[in-house]
């Protein structure tokens, strides 16, 4: 059991690039979380899927900010047209359908640094 | 916005000590979760309480809770070097997402 996969571990775009961050959650859970951590703060909450289905989107940025979560293959973070403040650690985590509080895996992250 | 306070921000003790976190919370919780962060890593579940219980213990970990002051706190006794890093409490709102303090930032001295 691979536990929650980030890739990659670091990604570095100039300002105007698009960024891809990539989660495979954990065998069995269908639900995926993003977060973003800036340097010295705690996980600011992103969005909650599901295969699919877009749960809750309260934390993303209206705009250049997207998710997915499809059918086959891993969930997806995608920033458009990067700026220096996205420069970021972005995690991901996984959960069954009924997490029951401690049921959440995280991975280890991706450093995306703008330049 | 996100809800989970922890304070103190940062703590740097010497190895043997004890070190304690506070953690406070606004709105009602069916349970109140510790994390782990060890620098430029992912966050590891270390403990769970659920609003009924009043304290839990794991190994040198000690979990408080107190829903009437919506506050909880993380003791670890005797603390090693390998317990630097930082703690974050965090509750599940809404439709299961986890919502994060800020964090302490744990050091211990050797």
């Amino acid at each position: 059991n691979a536990g929650v996969m980030q890739n990659p571990r670091h990604l570095v775009r100039r300002r105007g690039q698009e960024a891809r961050l990539r989660c495979s959650p954990m065998k069995g859970h269908s639900h995926v979380y993003w977060y973003r951590q800036l340097p010295e703060e705690g996980l600011k909450f992103m969005v909650y899927l599901q295969k699919e289905n877009i749960i809750d989107e309260s934390g993303m940025p209206k705009e250049r900010f997207s998710a997915e979560f499809p059918k086959e293959g891993p969930s997806i973070l995608r920033i458009q047209q990067v700026v220096r403040g996205d420069s970021a650690a972005y995690f991901c985590a996984s959960s069954p359908p009924t997490p029951g509080g401690s049921g959440y895996t995280f991975g280890s992250g991706t450093r995306l640094t703008v330049v | 916005s996100q809800q989970g306070e922890e304070d103190p921000q940062a703590l740097s003790i010497q190895e043997g000590e004890n070190a304690t976190m506070n953690c406070s919370y606004k709105t009602s919780i069916n349970n109140l979760q510790w994390y782990r962060q060890n620098s430029g890593r992912g966050l590891v579940h270390l403990i769970l309480i659920r609003s009924n219980e009043r304290e839990k213990h794991s190994g040198r970990l000690r979990v408080t809770l107190d829903t009437s002051k919506k506050s909880s706190s993380l003791l670890i006794t005797a603390s090693r070097a390998a317990d630097t890093a930082s703690y974050f409490c965090a509750t599940v709102q809404g439709a299961q997402k986890l919502v994060f303090g800020q964090g302490t930032r744990l050091t211990i001295n050797p």
